[in-house]
């Protein structure tokens, strides 16, 4: 199984439904993170787990409700979302939070309508 | 804020040759610095991280680090038209704890002619 690995691939939505984003990690590290990229702009970060704390929320919005149930696995529930949230959400891992480097899933392709 | 800032290209080499790439960031405090490789459609892929001032080689990759002037880049020797991708500087900074996250730059498009 490769190391970080995320479903579905694509997504498309209406604004009034509610999905799911999964991500799993295999590498056995205790960090994972939700980034945001947009076109033209640089990835944003949006969540940090720590061993299963939540460390960070970037000021992110209540529309996007990030869950973690154990240090592989990591979700990112989605509601009323916004055309403008239509982006590549990608999860990564790292060893620990902070200085480790990061490992990247594919990404989940997500289009609102 | 914190910032990382890179020339979004895009940067054009000829086969063969070296393509240079450059970024910059404010957070003096800033120790580990990381370079990803991204291709159209995909996610990043980490190619060379480096945590000290000088020169850090990795095959045909080259870090160079100067943290006075607050300058990372990477060499790439011999480009090929498969280094042809996006590429993403980070910086890691902190916010007065012990834990750091990434900060990325908008990336540089490289491609590279045969």
């Amino acid at each position: 199984e490769t190391g970080v690995t995320q479903t579905p691939r694509h997504l498309v939505m209406g604004m009034t439904n509610k999905k799911s984003l999964k991500c799993e990690q295999h590498l056995g590290h205790n960090a994972m993170y939700w980034y945001k990229q947009s076109a033209k702009k640089p990835l944003e970060l949006m969540f940090v787990y720590n061993f299963k704390e939540q460390t960070e929320n970037n000021s992110v919005p209540s529309r996007f409700s990030p869950e973690c149930p154990n240090s592989s696995h990591l979700f990112l529930h989605l509601h009323t979302l916004q055309p403008e949230d239509s982006a590549l959400y990608l999860c990564a891992s790292s060893q620990d939070a902070g200085e480790d480097t990061q490992y990247f899933g594919p990404g989940t392709r997500l289009t609102v309508l | 804020q914190k910032e990382v800032e890179q020339n979004s290209g895009p940067l054009s080499v000829p086969e063969g040759a070296i393509a240079s790439l450059n970024c910059t960031y404010s957070d003096r405090g800033s120790q580990s610095f990381f370079w990803y490789r991204q291709y159209s459609g995909k996610s990043p892929e980490l190619i060379m991280f480096i945590y000290s001032n000088g020169d850090k080689e990795d095959g045909r990759f080259t870090a160079q680090l100067n943290k006075a002037s607050q300058y990372v880049s990477l060499l790439i020797r011999d480009s090929q038209p498969s280094d042809s991708a996006t590429y993403l500087c980070a910086v890691n900074v902190n916010y007065g704890g012990s834990q750091g996250n990434l900060i990325f730059g908008k990336g540089t498009k490289l491609s590279v002619k045969p």
